[in-house]
């Protein structure tokens, strides 16, 4: 079965310009997160979004946006970035609690974006 | 607010020599812990959920056992491709989000 895939995988942008992210979570997952995480360090959660609502917010900058749409496709929209916004970016989903045999509430992470702001 | 520790920050063991990872955590109400293994550039990789004091969990050389303060990942008779970052997470009842801690980086030496 296909895992969770991300676009693109490499992204390289310049100072104050606008970046977009996007997430295909597995089929039947209903719910999608979003993480950052720099050299070296944990992932930091962003952001969730839990049938097509946004559930949570972690850590995410105000210039940071993001949403889910009906195909359950998620994006992350960055604007006016930071050299300090240079990380991999993580995109998980989950799978409805009770739905599915085996199911541990596990997220199940995509390949990541690697995001390099000059 | 959710606290997630993890120690030691790296280990390295020969092969054969079992060892102990530790996460401490504080949250209000816990919805799931969850072990992730994860090898440098790749995202984390599922390894155990536990929901409640008293639960462990299997796999294979990995044991994960849970308290009301603490889960331990126990590695028994690590081999060299068990070198990986080791993550633990938790979520809070009611909710999505994920608290990471800062991983144990295991290295075993052949």
């Amino acid at each position: 079965a296909a895992g969770v895939i991300q676009s693109p995988r490499h992204l390289i942008k310049e100072k104050r310009e606008t970046a977009t992210l996007k997430c295909y979570p597995i089929s039947r997952h209903d719910t999608v997160y979003w993480y950052q995480q720099g050299p070296g360090q944990d992932p930091q959660f962003l952001i969730s979004f839990y049938e097509k609502m946004q559930s949570d917010k972690g850590s995410i900058p105000d210039r940071f946006s993001a949403q889910q749409f009906s195909d359950y496709h998620s994006e992350l929209n960055m604007s006016s970035l930071e050299l300090g916004d240079s990380a991999l970016y993580f995109c998980a989903s989950s799978a409805p609690l009770g739905e599915l045999a085996g199911n541990n509430n596990e997220q199940f992470f995509g390949p990541g974006t690697r995001l390099t702001v000059l | 607010e959710d606290q997630v520790t993890q120690s030691p920050e790296a280990l390295r063991l020969q092969e054969g020599e079992s060892s102990s990872l530790n996460c401490s955590y504080t949250v209000s109400g816990l919805r799931g812990l969850f072990w992730y293994r994860q090898d440098p550039g790749k995202g984390p990789e599922f390894l155990f959920t536990l929901y409640s004091a008293g639960e462990e969990k299997e796999k294979e050389r990995l044991k994960a056992t849970l308290t009301k303060k603490e889960s331990f990942l126990h590695i028994t008779a690590p081999k060299p491709e068990d070198s990986a970052t080791y993550l633990c997470a938790v979520q809070e009842t009611g909710g999505f989000k994920t608290i990471f801690g800062a991983g144990t980086r295991l290295f075993v030496k052949a």
